[in-house]
């Protein structure tokens, strides 16, 4: 079983450049979520999904857009990318929303905006 | 809001030796609390909750009790082995919403 796995695993962008970055679970799960992790910050939640087509935003939503088109697939997009958006960057799902002690983390994507 | 502060680090231990990260938290209502564990080139996992006042969560020989007089959920093991070498992150979920908030982490090395 694959979990959730994130794609790519590192990015080097220039500022300015646009980017996905995927994220697919094959758990059926309903609750997917976009963390970034920063030192000394811990991880912050940018936006989430409760369901297909359901979208919100987090704690630290500007400068990303997300879509939940299907139950697997939950990709984050950078519009435009600034050096603040350099971070490492966690995809997570979990069976419904509240669940929190079910939600299963991606390995990771880091990516570096020069 | 929903705040948790754990103590920084990193932490460097010899193995066999005690391990405690201390996590205080800011809440209102009922939270439950929760400490996750990195371990290096991968994502989190759970590795321990609890749910209400005065539970004790374990796993893996290590151990948190949630502590609602002094609002905290210190993480601790009596004899840490290389193998825990990892980020620990405290965290805490209000029950009135879905969305966790999580310390800044602790890295931990244990040296053979």
């Amino acid at each position: 079983n694959a979990g959730v796995t994130q794609t790519p695993k590192f990015q080097v962008l220039k500022t300015g450049q646009s980017m996905t970055l995927q994220c697919a679970q094959d758990m059926n799960h309903e609750y997917m979520s976009w963390y970034r992790q920063d030192p000394g910050m811990g991880l912050r939640l940018i936006h989430y999904s409760v369901g297909a087509g359901i979208t919100d935003q987090g704690e630290v939503p500007n400068g990303y857009n997300v879509s939940r088109s299907t139950t697997e697939d939950f990709p984050l997009r950078l519009l435009s990318a600034a050096p603040s958006q350099t971070s490492v960057y966690f995809c997570a799902s979990s069976p419904t929303p509240g669940h929190s002690e079910k939600l299963f983390f991606g390995s990771g994507t880091q990516l570096s905006v020069l | 809001g929903n705040s948790v502060t754990q103590m920084e680090g990193p932490v460097t231990l010899s193995e066999e030796a005690f391990l405690t990260i201390n996590c205080t938290y800011t809440a209102t209502g009922y939270p439950s609390l929760f400490w996750y564990v990195q371990y290096p080139g991968e994502g989190l996992q759970l590795l321990l909750k609890a749910t209400k006042a005065d539970d004790k969560g374990s796993n893996k020989g290590f151990e948190a009790t949630y502590r609602k007089e002094t609002t905290s959920f210190h993480l601790e093991k009596g004899s840490v082995q290389v193998s825990d070498s990892a980020v620990y992150f405290c965290a805490l979920s209000d029950p009135n919403d879905y969305k966790l908030s999580f310390g800044a982490g602790t890295t931990v090395t244990v040296r053979a």
